[in-house]
Formats: C-alpha cells, structure tokens, sequence
C-alpha cells in the first residue's frame, strides 16, 4: 500500500491559478469517487477542503476545486491569496483502507 | 458541533504499548453513520492513515501497522481508542483522530479532527 503520488511543491503569485494532481492507481483514486483534500497550516490540524472528488464543505472558499481524471485528482486554487500557503494532502478512501498523498507545500510568491 | 480531543501519554517508552484515547463532545459516538479513525504525523512528514472503526464495530486498519494496531470504542464514555504495540522511535509523531462522515453510502472526508497529541517514544 503506497502513499498517493504528489508533487513536492508548487508556487504562485497572488491572483494566479495553481493546480495540484494527486496520482493514485485503479484501485483507490481510479476507482472510487472519494477522493478529499485537506490544507495544513504549520502546527495545526488538517483542515478538509474537498470530498468526494469536487464537494466544497460548507465555509470553504469556491477558489478552491477538484477534479479527476483516471488514477489522477487534482485541487486547483484560483486567485491565489497569501493565506492559501500551507501543506495540502490528498487522500482517498477504499473499502478496506484510506491512502494520504505525499503532500504538497504550496509557496505564494 | 461534534469536536474531538485526544489525550494520553506523551512518552512511551521503545517495545511498550502506545495508548490514546479520543473523547467526542457534541454529539454520540454511536449515532449515525461515521468511521472513527486515526492518522499520525511524523515532524516535518506527511500524513499517514492507521485505522478506523465504524459505528458498527468492524475496523479496517493500515496493512503496514495491522499486526501492531488495535482500534476500539467505548460508548459508554463517547470515546474511542488506539493500541499501538511494540513501539519504536520510528512511532514517534504526532496522533490525530478524526471522524469521517457515510451519506447513503458517500464518504466526506475527515472532519472534525483533534487538535493532535505528540507521542515520543524513547527510553
């Protein structure tokens, strides 16, 4: 069982869009439909930014969106802010299991 | 609004068994439709998923830790805990609970989380 694969790190300027993918294989982010995204600022819980591939919680900004294609989901934010600076982790739930990504750590310029 | 606070030992002494504990306020443990789980972070690491127990019982733990791990739930006190047996330093990091939500049938993520514990394991 191997961690999703994810890019170490992404940047951008405020008010640009960035994408961050997410690869798994078909039998976790191929083949099912929940995959999460979670934003973690340094020295705080995760925080859940999207479920079930493209679902916004409630209190979470319509910058941030998800994706899927195949075994690769991916989370863009749009109009980059200074706040959006953290670590961000996908995961992807199984029936028997949920794998995390190797995580993400998104720089605003 | 259901929170979740995680307690236990900080210090956990190498080839010991890890305990904590993870009480939920604000709503039943044994109501609805969740997977209780825990993940745990290593400083400066990603996350990594140990197990989960369903409001029904069954558990679903990670293959790598599943002949260490032992998830369960005590609803007479709205909490739920981990063992985690023959520890190492290579266990030290920071544990988190977390409850995921099922909709007929949807998976929600995790949310709410702990705030985290820290558990170093040294002699």
């Amino acid at each position: 069982q191997s961690a999703l694969t994810q890019p170490a790190s992404v940047s951008g300027s405020p008010g640009q869009s960035i994408t961050i993918s997410c690869t798994g294989t078909s039998s976790d982010v191929g083949g099912y439909n929940y995959v999460s995204w979670y934003q973690q600022h340094p020295g705080k819980a995760p925080k859940l930014m999207i479920y079930e591939v493209s679902n916004r919680p409630s209190g979470v900004s319509n910058r941030f969106s998800g994706s899927k294609s195949g075994n690769t989901a991916s989370l863009t934010i749009s109009g980059l802010q200074a706040e959006d600076e953290a670590d961000y982790y996908c995961s992807s739930y199984t029936s028997s299991s949920t794998l995390f990504g190797t995580g993400t750590k998104v720089t605003v310029l | 609004q259901v929170q979740l606070q995680e307690s236990g030992p900080g210090l956990v002494k190498p080839s010991q068994t890890l305990s904590l504990t993870c009480t939920v306020s604000g709503g039943s443990i044994s109501s609805g439709s969740y997977y209780w789980s825990w993940i745990r972070q290593p400083a400066g690491k990603g996350l990594e998923w140990i197990g989960r127990i369903y409001t029904s019982g069954s558990t679903n733990y990670n293959p790598s830790l599943k002949s260490r791990v032992t998830i369960s739930v005590d609803t007479s006190k709205n909490q739920f805990s981990l063992k985690l047996s023959s520890v190492t330093a290579a266990d030290t990091a920071v544990y988190y609970c977390a409850r995921e939500t099922t909709i007929f049938g949807v998976v929600m993520g995790f949310d709410p989380w702990g705030q985290g514990t820290l558990v170093t394991v040294s002699s």
